[in-house]
Parts: structure tokens; sequence; C-alpha cells
């Protein structure tokens, strides 16, 4: 597996901000996910953060509301715009190991954010 | 829609026990699954992957796959009260898409 840290590890903001939360990984990846997982919910993925390409949105998710960059392989970045209560959640990232048949996806430690 | 389906619990199992964790998947494209188990407040962290039909034993875990009938189950045996967590079933469809797709969770309460 690899090492994936990020920050911060949490932060509590004002409505109306903004917070860009780092991932760095210690090996160079192809595939880099961000994921929200909402109080007592599960993990709703957010988009795909491609190297040096936009990131690939899901359903529900905005590129102006969730701008994403991924300036090389080790690292990205997800930024929470504009913030409402509704945003508190957990972020995570997750990177992709492995060869086509037998890939897995390791998640980073998270970024509880909590808006005010 | 692909959709992966747990029952949420609580379940609770004595200590020793085993502990029966089961999901089903409604996308029969699907060729990954993917065991998480994550603690209040941890971020979740892989347990087993399954690919092919049939047992995956990994020390007190297996992971059983049904492909047929869309099933997928972990086993945890000997239960700990460390393993109290919240566990993940997630699965892929392969062939080239890395997109994870997770059930809500089913918790566990292994009980001294």
């Amino acid at each position: 597996s690899a090492v994936i840290s990020q920050k911060p590890s949490r932060d509590i903001c004002q409505r109306g901000t903004s917070l860009t939360i780092q991932c760095q990984v210690d090996s160079q990846v192809t595939m880099m996910f961000w994921y929200r997982q909402q109080p007592g919910q599960s993990l709703t993925l957010i988009a795909t953060a491609n190297q040096g390409s936009e990131a690939t949105y899901e359903s529900g998710f905005v590129i102006d509301k969730f701008p994403i960059s991924r300036p090389n392989l080790t690292f990205s970045t997800l930024t929470v715009s504009n913030m409402s209560p509704e945003d508190s959640s957990i972020y995570l990232c997750s990177v992709v190991l492995g060869d086509r048949d037998t890939d897995t996806q390791y998640f980073g430690p998270g970024t509880r954010l909590t808006v005010l | 829609q692909k959709e992966v389906e747990q029952n949420s619990g609580p379940l609770s199992v004595p200590e020793g026990a085993i502990a029966s964790l089961n999901c089903t998947y409604s996308d029969r494209g699907s060729q990954s699954f993917f065991w998480y188990r994550q603690y209040s407040g941890k971020s979740p962290e892989l347990i087993m992957s399954i690919y092919s039909n049939g047992d995956k034993e990994d020390g007190r875990f297996t992971a059983q796959l049904n492909k047929a009938s869309q099933y997928v189950s972990l086993l945890i045996r000997d239960s700990q009260p460390s393993d109290s967590a919240t566990y993940l079933c997630a699965s892929h469809s392969g062939a080239g898409s890395y997109q994870l797709t997770f059930g809500k969770g089913t918790k566990l309460s292994v009980i001294p």
C-alpha cells in the first residue's frame, strides 16, 4: 500500500468561505479520487482527479463548487468553495494501486470539515 | 443505477462468535468487490478484496462471492471487541473503471 496524507486533518470554517484540502501520496499513482462522507452516511464520489487535465465530476458535483487540481502524480487538492453548513463532511482522497485485474483503492486519513 | 445494499445493523455478536456481514449488488457487470472497515472518526481501511466466485480467506476473515446471486459476504471468526466498527462493502465494474460504489455500511458491535 501507499502512504497517503491529507492536510488539514480538520477545520472549522465560516459560511461563505473556501477551504483547500491537500492530498499527498508517497509514490506516483495514476488514479486518484475525492470522496465525501456526510455524517452517518457512506462514501460518495465527488470526482476523479486527472493528472494534467480537468477533473471528471460525478452527478451532483460541479467544478465551480469543488475545483480540483492534480499537478503531478503524487499530489492533488480539492477546494470546497462558498461553504455552507451542508458542506460539513469528511473529505477523503483515495488512490488506486495494483494492476488492472487486482486494483485496490486506499484512502487517506480524511479531512473533517465543520461549517458554521 | 448501480447499487450496493447492506443491512445497516447494528449487528451485535458476543466475543469469540462468528460475525456474518452480507452485501448484494445490482450491477451484473461488477467484477471486483471489497470490504473496508471504518472505525468511528477514521477513514476506511481495506480488509479484503475478492474477484472470483468462491471463498477467500485471510486470517480470521473470509470473503465469499457468488456472482450468480450477486451476493458478497464477509465472515469474521473469533470476533474481538476491536472488530467493532462499520464495515463497508464496495464494488466496481473493472474494465478500466476504478470508481467504487459503496454500500451504506453495517455497524458491528462485538460484546465482551
